[in-house]
C-alpha cells in the first residue's frame, strides 16, 4: 500500500505543452505539499494546501497551478512547459501541518524533462 | 547564504566508520527534519526533532536549539547506508519545510 503516490514517475514533453502530475495520499493527512527538486538537487517548496486550501504559494510562474479536488489529491498542472521547469516534483503530505509527532510522507517522485 | 546549511557536501567512510553530518539554521523552527534520498530518487523521513535526541537502529539525531544546530550520526556505517542526507526546518508558519543542500555519504565496502 503505497502512503503517497505520484503518477506519472517520468514524464518527457516539449517546449509549450500542458502537463498534469497527479498526488494522491491515504494517510488521511491534513496538508499536502509540492516540492521542486532542480538540477543541483536542491529541493525548494512550491504549493501547500491544508483541507482543500491553498495555504502556501511561493514565488512560482502562474503557469503552474495546484488543484486539491479533496484533503486526499493534490495535483499540479503546467501550462507552455519551458527547459527551466524540468526538474524532480515531490508531492509529500503531513498530518495537522506537521506539529511535533508527525513528520512528512514523499512521494516517489516525478521527473519531468522539457526537450 | 541559505537559512539551513549543511557541512560536508560530500563524505567517503569506509564501512564500520563512524559517521557525523552537521546542520546549522538560522530562524525560528518548530521542528528539524532528517530525510534521506537514495540513488533512486526516493525521499525518506528519518527523523523529526523539536529537543533533545532521537535514536532509530544504527542512526542518532541530536538537536541543540540554542545554538541552532543539529548533528546526524550514524554508527557502524554500512555500504547500504550510501545515500543523501537532508537537514530541513519547519517553521510556525505554514510548515512548509526549508531544506539544506544535503550531504551525499558514501559508504565504501
Amino acid at each position: 500500500d503505497t502512503a503517497v503516490s505520484q503518477t506519472p514517475k517520468y514524464l518527457v514533453t516539449q517546449m509549450g505543452n500542458d502537463k498534469s502530475i497527479k498526488c494522491e495520499q491515504n494517510l488521511g493527512h491534513d496538508t499536502m505539499y509540492w516540492y521542486k527538486q532542480d538540477s543541483k538537487k536542491f529541493l525548494k517548496i512550491m504549493f501547500s494546501y491544508n483541507n482543500k486550501e491553498l495555504i502556501i504559494n511561493e514565488t512560482v510562474p502562474n503557469r503552474f497551478s495546484p488543484k486539491s479536488p479533496d484533503k486526499a489529491h493534490l495535483n499540479l498542472h503546467i501550462n507552455s512547459l519551458e527547459l527551466g521547469d524540468s526538474a524532480v516534483y515531490f508531492c509529500a503530505s503531513s498530518q495537522d501541518r506537521g506539529w511535533r509527532g508527525y513528520g512528512y510522507t514523499f512521494g516517489s517522485g516525478t521527473r519531468l524533462t522539457v526537450v | 547564504k541559505n537559512e539551513v546549511e549543511q557541512s560536508p557536501q560530500n563524505l567517503t567512510a569506509q564501512e564500520g566508520e563512524f559517521i557525523t553530518i552537521n546542520c546549522s539554521y538560522s530562524v525560528g523552527i518548530s521542528a528539524l527534519h532528517w530525510l534521506q534520498q537514495h540513488p533512486g530518487g526516493g525521499i525518506v523521513s528519518l527523523f523529526m526533532l523539536s529537543s533533545g535526541k532521537k535514536k532509530h537502529g544504527r542512526l542518532i539525531a541530536t538537536i541543540n536549539i540554542q545554538e541552532k544546530h543539529s548533528s546526524l550520526h550514524i554508527t557502524a556505517s554500512h555500504p547500504r547506508d550510501s545515500a543523501v542526507y537532508i537537514c530541513a526546518v519547519s517553521k510556525a508558519a505554514g510548515n512548509k519545510l526549508t531544506f539544506g543542500g544535503g550531504t551525499r555519504v558514501l559508504v565504501k565496502p
